[in-house]
């Protein structure tokens, strides 16, 4: 079974502050990898994924992740943040195939702050 | 419009009884999902279904039902054996992209608060 950490539970930045967000995932096969924001009242929504190819992944809102096999890390980063990136961010992690391939794992997630 | 609707938004109920939320969707997806959201928990699995009439139990499944009767539709049945059942529910559905993962997209979520 998977498992995934994300090591920072609140994090708090200034606006233009750089940002990024840790996580790492437990598993021993191929994986897909996820970041979905929450902001304030609205949907969970996908900010990006990795499934193959480039590890350097760009979403929307100007986030990007890097996906690095041999630190089984995918971290969250934007280089300037805003007041409108206040939310709560989750990494998750599914089975490249397989049964495991339609269940997510999620972390426990990341609430960012920015003050104006 | 496409998308996932779950209702109602606030739930309130009597410690005792069970209650029913809804999920549905209009995006022909064949995969649906219910999780659980408690603050500095993240989400977790309570059951899943990957075609009409079949539903497998997730990490979280006791004190807790489901049906899938139609591919629209997935209602979430929390009975009165759930020993902590205020929190936030999210109900899921995916597709498979084309060369790529199950892709999950979520509904707006249920505020069950039990009394």
């Amino acid at each position: 079974a998977q498992s995934v950490s994300q090591h920072n539970h609140h994090v708090i930045l200034s606006e233009a502050a750089s940002l990024e967000l840790g996580c790492n995932y437990s598993y021993g096969g191929t994986v897909n990898l996820f970041w979905y924001v929450q902001y304030p009242g609205q949907h969970l929504q996908l900010l990006l994924k990795y499934f193959s190819g480039d590890p350097l992944v760009k979403g929307i809102k100007g986030f990007e992740a890097e996906f690095i096999k041999s630190k089984f890390s995918f971290n969250l980063r934007k280089p300037s943040v805003q007041w409108s990136d206040t939310a709560e961010y989750f990494c998750a992690v599914n089975a490249g195939s397989g049964a495991g391939s339609y269940q997510l794992t999620f972390g426990k997630g990341t609430k960012l702050s920015v003050i104006p | 419009d496409g998308g996932i609707t779950q209702s109602p938004k606030y739930l309130f109920r009597k410690e005792g009884q069970n209650v029913t939320l809804s999920c549905e969707q209009n995006l022909n997806h064949d995969a649906m999902y219910w999780y659980r959201q408690d603050p500095g928990q993240g989400l977790r699995l309570i059951y899943y279904s990957q075609i009409v009439n079949d539903f497998q139990k997730g990490d979280i499944a006791e004190g807790y039902s489901v049906s899938r009767e139609k591919k629209e539709s997935f209602p979430l049945t929390v009975t009165s054996a759930q020993k902590n059942p205020t929190a936030f529910y999210l109900c899921a559905s995916s597709i498979k992209l084309a060369g790529g993962p199950y892709e999950q997209f979520f509904g707006p979520g249920t505020r069950l608060t039990v009394l």
